[in-house]
């Protein structure tokens, strides 16, 4: 069984550039969610995403959007980059929104913002 | 507001000594709970977790973690440590619906010694 995966790996964008990521949760896994990790701010929820509607989102400028596919498949855009966007960004997917299902997380994708 | 308190940054135990990562949560309601682990470069990949029923709860990799309702803990050991074991390790709660995304404590990074 394929576990989530999220593509590119790395990515290097310059301030005020625009990048998109993605992520493919494990089949028959609804939910989608995205994390910020820094070294400075820790794991930081983004938005979590069932079945193509945002249900979760957290304290993130509108900079920061998404969306998700009718495969549940999602991608995350950052506008404007700024310096302090450069982090570590992790997906992770779960059967459904229930919180007791647990989530399986992807490799991530690391940007650097120059 | 749901929060997690990792209280060790780092902590540094030689191969085959016992291990206890602490983690202290606060949570409205009956919390998930859930350690991950996760090496260098890499995603998080999860030990263990907490729903309902038993309070010791057996994970991957030999450990184990304890849920005490009245000291709003769940503290991660391991018996016997390996080499391997080195890695940071992040404990999360989480909820259902609306509050089904994790929130981390800011993680303890293990060092194992020959």
């Amino acid at each position: 069984k394929a576990g989530v995966t999220q593509t590119p790996r790395y990515l290097i964008k310059t301030r005020g550039q625009q990048v998109t990521l993605s992520c493919s949760p494990i089949s028959g896994h609804r939910s989608v969610s995205w994390y910020q990790q820094t070294p400075g701010q820790g794991l930081q929820f983004l938005f979590e995403y069932f079945s193509e509607t945002q249900r979760n989102k957290g304290n993130f400028p509108g900079r920061f959007s998404g969306r998700q596919f009718s495969n549940s498949r999602s991608e995350m855009n950052v506008s404007t980059l700024e310096l302090g966007d450069s982090a570590l960004y992790l997906c992770a997917s779960s059967l459904a929104l229930q919180g007791n299902y647990g989530y399986t997380f992807g490799s991530g994708t690391r940007l650097t913002v120059v | 507001a749901q929060s997690v308190t990792q209280p060790d940054i780092h902590i540094t135990v030689s191969e085959g000594a016992s291990l206890e990562l602490r983690c202290n949560y606060s949570y409205g309601a009956t919390p998930y709970l859930f350690w991950y682990v996760q090496s260098p470069g890499q995603g998080l990949q999860l030990l263990l977790k907490y729903f309902s029923g038993d309070t010791l709860v057996q994970g991957i990799k030999g450990f184990e973690a304890e849920f005490k309702r009245s000291q709003s803990s769940f503290n991660l050991r391991k018996p016997s440590v390996h080499w391997s074991d080195a890695a940071e390790y992040f404990c999360a709660v989480g909820g259902t619906g609306t509050a089904s995304k994790l929130t981390f404590g800011t993680g303890t990074r293990l060092q194992v010694t020959l």
